[in-house]
């Protein structure tokens, strides 16, 4: 199916784990996203990238690594998950090209949990 | 850095009226784009219309409209003639014409009354 999409919609983990959260789009968007949306907080970036091997970190990045080996895919990992990472993480694609940008598309969102 | 805020955070309106959610931001960069996304309670981001930065007219789409002040950097979202499916919780977001980074307000939640 084309679009952007995310696994898996539910996760629920215990502190300390090592948690991937996937994402996958089928545009080969150049740019890619990652948010975590907390009540109060919207929507906050937690690493994008440019282009495949291009990432770079946004406003709240630490206890998470990105890679992007892959044009269309774009792995979120929590190194060692703690509580406060529980929340809900959207991912995002869009395209820039000859001056016009696209708006960013997003995946379903996954709700991860650490117990 | 690019800063979107969101003063409200809660609004409520009869359906049928007319509502209008404000945002400002805050930026150096003179070529961007601005967006209202939409997300209702099944979570999903919905674009509900976008503004590019060069373009003095404001953008329309059906019963959404916006008020774009470059020079204030303000840019609300009117929603007119309000129906129970438009509520939901609203997010005002830019993106960066340099490197396209996108960057949120905090939103707005939206109930409409019948």
């Amino acid at each position: 199916d084309a679009g952007i999409t995310q696994s898996p919609r539910y996760k629920i983990t215990e502190t300390g784990r090592q948690v991937t959260l996937m994402c996958h789009q089928t545009w080969s968007h150049s740019y890619m996203f990652w948010y975590r949306q907390d009540l109060g907080h919207g929507l906050r970036l937690i690493y994008y990238s440019a282009a495949a091997d291009i990432t770079d970190k946004g406003e709240v990045p630490d206890g998470y690594v990105v890679s992007r080996s892959k044009t269309e895919n774009f792995p979120l990992t929590l190194e060692s998950a703690t509580r406060s990472q529980t929340s809900v993480y959207f991912c995002a694609s869009s395209e820039s090209t000859r001056g016009w940008t696209t708006e960013a598309f997003f995946g379903q969102g996954t709700r991860l949990t650490v117990v | 850095a690019q800063t979107v805020t969101q003063s409200q955070p809660e609004m409520s309106v009869q359906e049928a009226e007319t509502v209008t959610l404000s945002c400002t931001y805050d930026t150096s960069e003179s070529n961007y784009y601005l967006f209202w996304y939409k997300q209702p309670p099944s979570r999903q981001m919905i674009l509900v219309i976008r503004q590019e930065a060069y373009k003095q007219q404001n953008a329309t789409e059906n019963r959404f409209s916006v008020n774009f002040q470059k020079a204030a950097k303000s840019f609300s979202l009117k929603i007119s003639d309000s129906q129970l499916g438009d509520t939901a919780m609203y997010f005002c977001a830019f993106m960066s014409g340099a490197n396209s980074k996108l960057t949120f307000g905090k939103g707005i939640t939206l109930s409409v009354r019948p």
